[in-house]
C-alpha cells in the first residue's frame, strides 16, 4: 500500500490559472517536501515544512506556495501558473533530516 | 552553482561489468550522503546511503567509495545487470549551513547492455 500518494497524477493548466497540487503521507513522518524535476536539472528543493501548520521554502520557492494543514497533508499551490512551471512534481516525506526521503508517484504538470 | 555533482551524466556497460559512477560536492559540512535511483517514469528510491563516519558502504553488488578529504565518492556495481539500468542520483545533507536539506545532483543514466 503506497505510504505517499499525489493528486492529480497529471494536468493541464492554463497561464495564469491556479493551480493546486496534493500530497497524503501515512508514513507518520514529520518532514514533507515538494521537488520539481526537469530533464537536466535533476530534482529541485521548492518547499518543505517539519510540522504541521508551517512551511519553509526550498531553493526554488518563488512562484510557488505550500501549505501543510496536518501532518499527513502537503499542498503546492501555483496562484498564477506559467510556462516555465511545466515540469514532474513529486512530494516526498521522511522521518527527519538525514533519514530516508519516500517519495511520491509523482504529478506531471503541463501549463499550456 | 552546483554544490553536488557528478559524472559522467550518461554510462554504458555491457552486463557482468562493473559500471562507476562519481559524485563530488562543495560543502564540507555535508554528513550524509545518499544514492538514489530512478526508473523510467517512476519516482526515486533510496539506493544507498552513508555518513563520513565511514569510508566505504557495501549492500550486495552496490558499494559507495567515500573521501572525505577529496569531498567525492563513488557508486561502484559490480556484475551489472540489465536491471540496473535507471538514472542514479547522488545527494548530500548536512545539518550545519544547509539545515539538512537534501541537495540532488544532476543526475547519472545508466545502461547495462545484455
Amino acid at each position: 500500500e503506497a505510504a505517499v500518494t499525489q493528486s492529480p497524477r497529471s494536468k493541464v493548466a492554463v497561464t495564469g490559472g491556479k493551480v493546486t497540487l496534493s500530497c497524503h503521507q501515512t508514513n507518520n513522518h514529520d518532514y514533507m517536501y515538494w521537488y520539481r524535476q526537469d530533464t537536466g536539472h535533476g530534482l529541485r528543493l521548492i518547499h518543505y515544512s517539519y510540522v504541521a501548520d508551517s512551511t519553509e521554502k526550498g531553493d526554488i520557492p518563488d512562484g510557488y506556495k505550500a501549505s501543510r494543514p496536518s501532518q499527513e497533508n502537503f499542498s503546492l499551490i501555483l496562484e498564477l501558473a506559467s510556462l516555465s512551471q511545466t515540469a514532474v512534481y513529486f512530494c516526498a516525506s521522511s522521518e527527519g533530516t538525514g533519514w530516508e526521503q519516500y517519495f511520491g508517484p509523482g504529478t506531471r504538470l503541463t501549463v499550456l | 552553482q552546483q554544490q553536488v555533482r557528478q559524472s559522467p551524466q550518461s554510462l554504458t556497460v555491457w552486463e557482468g561489468e562493473t559500471a562507476i559512477l562519481n559524485c563530488s560536492y562543495e560543502d564540507s559540512t555535508f554528513d550524509y550522503f545518499p544514492w538514489y535511483w530512478q526508473f523510467p517514469r517512476e519516482s526515486p528510491a533510496l539506493l544507498i546511503a552513508i555518513r563520513p563516519v565511514s569510508n566505504k558502504k557495501e549492500d550486495g553488488r552496490f558499494t559507495i567509495f567515500f573521501n572525505k578529504r577529496e569531498k567525492k565518492l563513488s557508486l561502484h556495481i559490480t556484475d551489472s545487470q540489465p536491471g540496473d539500468s535507471a538514472t542514479y542520483f547522488c545527494a548530500a545533507s548536512g545539518k550545519a549551513g544547509n539545515t539538512g536539506k537534501l541537495i540532488f545532483g544532476l543526475g547519472t543514466t545508466l545502461q547495462v547492455q545484455p
